[in-house]
């Protein structure tokens, strides 16, 4: 167990539609990455949030948002649902926190939300 | 421009044989280096990671990895696999970009290698 909490774990929807997955981070973990995992692809990069603020952007799509919430926790976002949307969605925690970086740089997963857009 | 490269998209060996997984990085400074296996449909989770001292470094499941600065690989062994090993695997380097207030921290991954074991 990773620590990291992501649901749902699976969600069929269709086209046009939207949704929302959510993650905890383990606790104390300030940082929280979002990552895209479609049939035989590796691993895209989405977004990452530091303590509430965005702080890097990968190849996230004008339709797909996240935010960062007080208690730390994540949403994702996912509007105008294509059928290319369908994968497997990633969040992970890091350890290595801080001007000093604390930590062994690690990434925690958490087991993915499978979204699948019919 | 950091990168990762695993050379070897499959690769296929015999149950009881020995594995090798290449992995190559581009990044100027010391790396924090790391090996994840995804079992299909399952989540990520870390093998092995390297950050400092002992090149030859441990890892779950009898996995083991040497860091080679010179050749800048993390290549990935296990002496015998066992049919449980089929999996993805996913080389990582961890890199700190400076230019933010606070710095900020990304693993840049990657393509993987999808290991098939015969029996």
């Amino acid at each position: 167990d990773s620590g990291v909490t992501q649901t749902p774990k699976h969600l069929i929807t269709a086209t046009g539609q939207r949704v929302t997955l959510r993650c905890s981070p383990r606790s104390g973990d300030l940082s929280v990455y979002w990552y895209q995992q479609s049939l035989d692809q590796g691993l895209q990069f989405l977004i990452q949030y530091y303590n509430g603020e965005e702080r890097a952007k990968g190849n996230i799509l004008e339709r797909f948002s996240a935010q960062q919430f007080p208690d730390l926790h994540s949403e994702l976002n996912l509007s105008s649902l294509e059928l290319g949307d369908s994968a497997l969605y990633f969040c992970a925690s890091s350890d290595l926190e801080g001007a000093a970086g604390v930590g062994t740089g690690e990434l925690f997963f958490g087991e993915g939300s499978r979204l699948t857009v019919l | 421009a950091q990168s990762v490269t695993q050379p070897d998209i499959h690769i296929t060996v015999s149950e009881g044989a020995s594995l090798e997984l290449r992995c190559n990085y581009s990044y100027g400074a010391t790396p924090y280096l790391f090996w994840y296996v995804q079992s299909p449909g399952q989540g990520l989770q870390l093998l092995l990671k390297y950050f400092s001292g002992d090149t030859l470094v441990q890892g779950i499941k009898g996995f083991e990895a040497e860091f080679k600065r010179s050749q800048s690989s993390f290549n990935l062994r296990k002496p015998s696999v066992h049919w449980s090993d089929a999996a993805e695997y996913f080389c990582a380097v961890g890199v700190l970009d400076l230019s933010y207030v606070i710095f900020n921290y990304q693993l840049i991954w990657g393509a993987g290698t999808k290991l098939i074991i015969k029996p």
